[in-house]
């Protein structure tokens, strides 16, 4: 199985704060990388996929990057509404599909 | 649009089977091109993947619950359902289904991202 570890697990910013996730995949996984947007209660959202394509209706402050096994989900300037867990999870092997452990993005 | 709705008892007890339906609306599970899918949410932690299906039944499970899952498509009710049988309290969780892109080549399967989800489901293994 492909393992993924998602760095910092929680993380404290302001609004406007140029937000960095990071995620490392146990081996590569060919920007086969989605990342997702989850608020208490509710399912969690696509924002990415393959790595760096902005799914649609998702606004362009959120941006991603890497390559290998390294990857990064951005958020330009936060916004209240930003304020959630987000997972990152690969796609390259499966069985099984394999999720990050989340990061928390709280308000300072 | 395409949206998923889950469905199925909330409260399960020890030993017995856990069944769970999602009812597909906006499109057809028979059109193909995606792979439909159970993941589930433990109180406070990650996504765990269970597996998934296609329209035609081709069935893949995760390794680790492989032994207890059972997902089934209907595709006149346009709907998919999850079996986990010999549940114990470890298997009290939010229960998702999700549609994902995906194809079956000569090399297996290849899918993306889970790109539509239903709003999920609690279930608690109790007596």
């Amino acid at each position: 199985d492909i393992q993924m570890t998602q760095s910092p697990s929680s993380l404290s910013a302001s609004v406007g704060d140029r937000v960095t996730i990071t995620c490392r995949a146990s081996q590569g996984i060919s920007n086969s990388l989605a990342w997702y947007q989850q608020k208490p209660g509710k399912a969690p959202k696509l924002l990415l996929y393959a790595a760096s394509r902005l799914e649609s209706g998702v606004p362009s402050r959120f941006s991603g990057s890497g390559s290998g096994t390294d990857y990064t989900l951005t958020i330009s300037s936060l916004q209240p509404e930003d304020f959630a867990t987000y997972y990152c999870q690969q796609y390259y092997s499966t069985p099984p599909l394999t999720f990050g452990g989340g990061t928390k993005v709280e308000i300072k | 649009q395409v949206q998923l709705q889950e469905s199925g008892p909330g409260l399960v007890k020890p030993s017995q089977t856990l069944s769970l339906t999602c009812t597909v609306s906006g499109g057809s599970i028979s059109s193909g091109g995606y792979y439909w899918s159970w993941i589930r949410q433990h109180p406070g932690k990650g996504l765990e993947w269970i597996g998934y299906i296609y329209y035609s039944g081709s069935t893949y499970y995760n390794p680790s619950l492989k032994s207890r899952v059972t997902i089934s498509v209907d595709t006149s009710k346009n709907q998919f359902s999850l079996k986990l049988s010999s549940v114990t309290a470890a298997d009290t969780a939010v229960y998702y289904c999700a549609r994902v892109p995906g194809v079956n080549t000569f090399g297996g399967v290849i899918v993306s991202a889970f790109d539509i989800w239903g709003q999920g489901t609690m279930v608690t293994v109790s007596s």
